[in-house]
């Protein structure tokens, strides 16, 4: 299995929809959890931490329920500019520092 | 504005060849990392670096090695490269400030190993 698993996609969808991501880990202790964005061709980008508690960044949601060891992303109202490919990624457990990163979510955004 | 620069964007290799790869971080960040990408892989991690000298084993280390002499330099080290080694490689840095601390990377290297 996995560390960290996530549909690959492509998700399309058309301007304006919303759009959620799921990612399941296995590591049970992780304790720091991200999305990060990579456009075509160029690095990861950090998009968001993801907390306990759930948090929001303008359109962007995330949530984490450790008892399932899931995270979700949740878009809405997409835009064109939002295609990308969205990485889950999760620390090692007792190693602050090492990232396990999932094979990404490609998203394309349409008119 | 946080920078990683890597030296070379695209590279072409002959098997066999020693082939050497830099990556410059002026954040002061005590992590670094190299890792490679590949389709359908995602990320994996070659080496770790989480002090100047210091240096420990990704998941994939076989037939690399790094370098760590400086805080912002850190250096991978194909010691005879392989057509097997022809990817994207990708340097990151991070500060050692606890859980949620960001990883920052480099524009990436495409390598062709012929």
């Amino acid at each position: 299995r996995k560390e960290v698993e996530q549909d690959p996609g492509p998700f399309n969808v058309p301007e304006g929809a919303t759009v959620a991501f799921n990612c399941t880990y296995s590591n049970s202790a992780s304790q720091s959890f991200f999305w990060y964005r990579q456009d075509c061709r160029k690095e990861p980008k950090l998009l968001m931490s993801v907390y306990s508690s759930g948090n929001e960044d303008g359109r962007f949601t995330a949530q984490l329920n450790r008892a399932s060891q899931y995270i979700s992303l949740l878009i809405r109202d997409s835009k064109l500019s939002d295609s990308a490919t969205y990485l889950c990624v999760v620390n090692r457990g007792g190693t602050a520092s090492k990232l396990t990163f999932g094979t990404g979510t490609r998203l394309q955004v349409t008119l | 504005d946080v920078k990683v620069t890597q030296s070379s964007r695209y590279l072409v290799k002959r098997t066999g060849e020693k082939v050497f790869l830099e990556c410059v971080q002026d954040m002061d960040h005590e992590n670094m990392f190299w890792y490679r990408q590949d389709p359908g892989l995602g990320l994996r991690l070659i080496y770790f670096s989480y002090d100047v000298k210091m240096k420990e084993k990704g998941d994939i280390p076989e037939g690399y090695s790094v370098s760590r002499e400086k805080k912002e330099r850190f250096s991978l080290i194909l010691e005879s490269a392989s057509t097997n080694q022809t990817s994207m490689y990708l340097c990151a840095s991070s500060s050692s400030g606890g859980y949620q601390e960001t990883q920052y990377f480099g524009p990436g290297t495409r390598l062709l190993v012929l």
